[in-house]
């Protein structure tokens, strides 16, 4: 049963253009949402987060939108560059227990953008 | 600030053998986990420390892994006999432990048991 679903395997843009991931979750307890990005054999390393307090965190090219009621966020990236091609991981916590140590992951989505 | 290092980056072994995955976490940080990676299953979490203590090993899938954190500075995950369907790449991650901290995670070690 996965908690946290990015529907998507791939997503291909073009330079320059708007790339917009998403992802569902089913669990209501989950506070704590995050985004990482992958590159080919290295880890995941962390790129934007946002609590349940809010709907929307910005930070450069990369905004994070969280829609409680539908259980969905999305990150977007404007503009797409070359180099943000990678797999992107949505995950999720439920933090009030103060401990972010089940973090779940989605499968993650192949961003492909291209020159 | 060297990251999380990770050792060996790539092991092949035969089915049956002992197989030991090392991890040296940012210093300062007090939590440590290991996820799992596999197509089918994705990032799973196998087992987490907070200052050198096992927290959580629900994920573990069983008994023939075991996971210690002997110091703040190192962990290992052993997997004891190995069997093909263990084959996955093995992430170790650390962060400080407080509420926003994220995950710092290790290049990985892919793990092939023939």
């Amino acid at each position: 049963d996965q908690q946290v679903k990015q529907n998507s395997p791939s997503l291909s843009v073009q330079e320059g253009r708007i790339s917009i991931l998403n992802c569902d979750y089913t669990n209501s307890m989950f506070d704590y949402f995050l985004w990482y990005k992958k590159y080919p054999a290295e880890g995941p390393t962390f790129l934007i987060s946002i609590s349940s307090i809010k709907d929307k965190n910005e930070d450069g090219r990369f905004t994070v939108f969280l829609n409680k009621s539908a259980k969905h966020l999305s990150l977007h990236i404007v503009p797409s560059q070359p180099g943000d091609s990678a797999v992107y991981f949505c995950a999720a916590s439920a933090r009030h227990g103060g401990s972010q140590g089940n973090l779940i992951f989605g499968k993650g989505t192949k961003l492909s953008v291209k020159p | 600030d060297a990251g999380v290092i990770q050792s060996p980056r790539h092991e092949v072994t035969e089915m049956g053998q002992e197989v030991t995955l090392r991890c040296k976490p940012i210093s300062g940080h007090n939590s440590l986990f290991w996820y799992r990676q596999t197509m089918m299953r994705g990032l799973e979490l196998l087992i987490y420390f907070n200052n050198n203590v096992p927290i959580d090993d629900s994920g573990m899938p069983e008994d023939r892994f075991s996971a210690k954190m002997p110091n703040a500075s190192f962990s290992t995950l052993k997997i004891q006999p190995s069997e093909p369907r263990d084959s996955a790449v093995y992430f170790c991650a650390s962060s400080s432990g407080t509420g926003n901290s994220p995950l710092h995670f290790g290049n990985g070690t892919r793990l092939t048991v023939t």
